[in-house]
């Protein structure tokens, strides 16, 4: 199980932290996933992160704004959102990357909403 | 980067057609090539993942096939519950996953 939580109303330029609590897995053993869908969109892959956190990527619209980070002992995901733009607004969804990575499992998303 | 493309955006079919839909990647990604199923409101469910491998629990109603630049996702008979939004992602490097625009497929 995956349950993101941290979404909510934020002004542009401001800052906001989403997390991911996960159950049922070994979260150590995974790699984890933030993916976005702005409203009415498609999908966006967001940010990628190692089962030990020692490698970490994201697209490039969001290269040193977010910053995403684990911690294996309480099996959870973060991502800390910095500098938001209008254009982040979307639902949030976490998901564990499973075979090559990819999103086998996923939360319910959370809603991130920029705006003044 | 590596680019996406979908065809078409949106399909109307019905029940008991076949379905083709269409990813174009903008260099070669080989067969690291993923099929989701999105329904309104609800996350995206992987469905296809090296290209032609269905995944567990995934009805072989779906088929994937392709190589390279060009990708297809099959239908073989549309079903009530296959009316949703469809997207391709390439995996090629752990650097950058990127999805399609995805394609509709609604009831004609």
């Amino acid at each position: 199980q995956l349950v993101e939580s941290g979404g909510g109303l934020v002004q542009p330029g401001g800052s906001l932290r989403l997390s991911c609590s996960t159950s049922g897995f070994t979260f150590s053993s995974y790699w984890m996933i933030w993916v976005r869908q702005a409203p009415g969109k498609g999908l966006e892959w967001v940010a990628n992160i190692k089962e030990d956190g020692s490698e970490k990527f994201y697209v490039d619209s969001v290269k040193g704004r977010f910053t995403v980070s684990r911690d294996n002992v309480k099996n959870s995901l973060f991502v800390q959102m910095s500098s938001l733009r209008d254009e982040d607004t979307a639902v949030y969804y976490c998901a564990r990357g499973g075979r090559a990575g990819l999103g086998d499992y996923w939360g319910q998303g959370t809603l991130v909403t920029v705006s003044s | 980067d590596i680019q996406m493309t979908q065809s078409p955006s949106t399909l109307s079919a019905s029940v008991g057609d076949r379905v083709i839909i269409t990813c174009r990647a903008s260099q070669n990604i080989n067969r690291w090539l993923a099929w989701y199923q999105q329904k309104p409101g609800n996350a995206p469910k992987l469905l296809i993942y090296e290209a032609s491998n269905l995944e567990s629990g995934v009805s072989s109603r779906f088929s994937g096939s392709g190589s390279g630049t060009e990708f297809t996702l099959t239908i073989s008979s549309l079903q009530p519950d296959d009316f949703a939004t469809y997207y391709c992602q390439q995996y090629n490097s752990y650097s950058g996953y990127t999805f399609g625009p995805g394609t509709k497929v609604d009831i004609k």
